[in-house]
């Protein structure tokens, strides 16, 4: 099955900087790769997501490169802010409506003022 | 719209007891998945409902059951409880195609 592995466990930037977390899966069937956001004490929420047909893909501060090939794919946040932290959570999945996500273990960020 | 709503938010039992939590489903989401979250870790994929008929399962045992009824709410009931059972249950919404999960906010259960 599946196996998804994410670095670093946990990441502690200053504010403005940039922060990127990478992560790994096994399966090459895997063709959707989301990453959940989750704050303390709360429910996790997608932030951003790619389909295995693109190899980048931008929202605003928030940017996600996948690399089929290699089999990894990478979480970019930049200018960071202080409510940017949280543990992000990337995950795999076969896009196929049977939706088994396969969560990596989760990166701390602290984002420092 | 009203998001995924989850029952009890917290609970505690003791080894051995039986426990059912609860999920709403987001409006218009015909599809509930779970997932078990540990202290510390990613969630775990327990089962998938759709149209009331379970149509998948991750690496869990038998005593980890669940309903979906035709309202598309759902139940997870875990008998025989374990200590390791111990951790927040998430339930999670969605429209069959779309990919996103809609996560509800859990219920954190403690097996003493």
């Amino acid at each position: 099955g599946e196996n998804v592995e994410q670095h670093p466990s946990t990441l502690s930037v200053q504010e403005g900087d940039s922060a990127v977390i990478k992560c790994t899966y096994s399966d090459s069937a895997s063709n959707y790769f989301p990453w959940y956001k989750q704050e303390l004490g709360k429910r996790p929420q997608l932030i951003i997501d790619i389909r295995s047909n693109v190899g980048e893909k931008k929202d605003q501060r928030i940017a996600v490169t996948l690399n089929k090939t290699a089999k990894h794919f990478s979480l970019h946040i930049t200018e960071t802010q202080p409510e940017d932290s949280a543990v992000y959570f990337c995950a795999a999945s076969e896009d196929t409506g049977f939706q088994k996500l396969v969560f990596g273990t989760g990166t701390r960020l602290l984002v420092s003022p | 719209e009203t998001g995924v709503t989850q029952s009890p938010t917290h609970l505690i039992k003791t080894r051995g007891q039986q426990v059912t939590l609860r999920c709403s489903s987001q409006s218009g989401h015909n599809t509930v998945s779970w997932y078990q979250q540990a202290l510390g870790q990613g969630p775990q994929f327990i089962f998938q409902y759709y149209r009331e008929e379970e149509n998948g399962r991750g690496n869990f045992p038998p005593r980890f059951s669940g309903l979906q009824f035709p309202n598309y709410s759902s139940e997870l009931n875990v008998n025989a409880l374990e200590l390791d059972d111990s951790a927040l249950y998430l339930c999670a919404s969605s429209f069959p195609g779309t990919g996103e999960l809609f996560f509800g906010e859990g219920s954190r259960l403690t097996v003493l």
